[in-house]
């Protein structure tokens, strides 16, 4: 049972256009999400997050957004950079009782030049 | 600051044996995650410990064990391997308990199980 999910495995865009990754959820106890960046051969790095009392955060370049009637949240890369190529995963937990991490399966982004 | 060391970097082993994997945290941290990442799972939470008790656990069968000394330094075993265990291991260490947005991951074990 997948509890988060997201649904494209790969996305392609150009240098300086906006990069949008999705990602569903299923639990509605979750109460706190994460986006996670992975180089190849190194281990994921944060990015950033949001609570499900808000529904947007922004850090620089980076912007997620949270939906929760739908169960849905994004990150919005603008503009987007080559170094931006990289496997992304969004996370998500509840921040009371059992607070396990649970990811979904990663998005594969390329930022032509 | 030293990053997150794992070790070893590779391992391979046959069905049925069991294997340990280590892990030393950055300097100050006390919390250790371990994850494991396969093609068809994805990233999944294995176990969280915090001073030297396990805090937090995914859904993984009794076969995947951790501990934890008193210098924060993690060990992850996996008794009887099945094939499916095959995977890249990864730790994590936090100052504190459950920090997931400070988390800082290791380069991870490459565990091969034939």
């Amino acid at each position: 049972d997948q509890q988060v999910k997201q649904n494209s495995p790969s996305l392609s865009v150009q240098e300086g256009r906006i990069s949008i990754l999705n990602c569903d959820y299923t639990n509605s106890m979750f109460d706190y999400f994460l986006w996670y960046k992975k180089y190849p051969a190194e281990g994921p790095t944060f990015l950033i997050s949001i609570s499900s009392i808000k529904d947007k955060n922004e850090d620089g370049r980076f912007t997620v957004f949270l939906n929760k009637s739908a169960k849905h949240l994004s990150l919005h890369i603008v503009p987007s950079q080559p170094g931006d190529s990289a496997v992304y995963f969004c996370a998500a937990f509840r921040g009371t009782g059992r607070r396990a991490l649970t990811f979904g399966s990663g998005t594969r982004l390329q930022v032509q030049p | 600051k030293a990053g997150v060391t794992q070790t070893p970097r590779y391992l391979i082993k046959t069905r049925g044996q069991q294997v340990t994997l280590s892990c030393s945290p950055i300097s100050g941290h006390r919390s250790v995650s371990w994850y494991q990442q396969t093609p068809g799972q994805g990233l999944q939470f294995l176990f969280e410990y915090f001073s030297e008790t396990q805090r937090n656990k995914g859904n993984f069968p009794g076969r995947f064990s951790g501990r934890q000394f008193s210098n924060s330094r993690s060990e992850m075993n996996v008794s009887t391997l099945e094939l499916g265990d095959s995977a890249l291991y990864l730790c994590a260490s936090s100052l504190s308990e459950s920090s997931w947005g400070e988390q800082y991951f290791g380069p991870g074990t490459r565990l091969t199980v034939t």
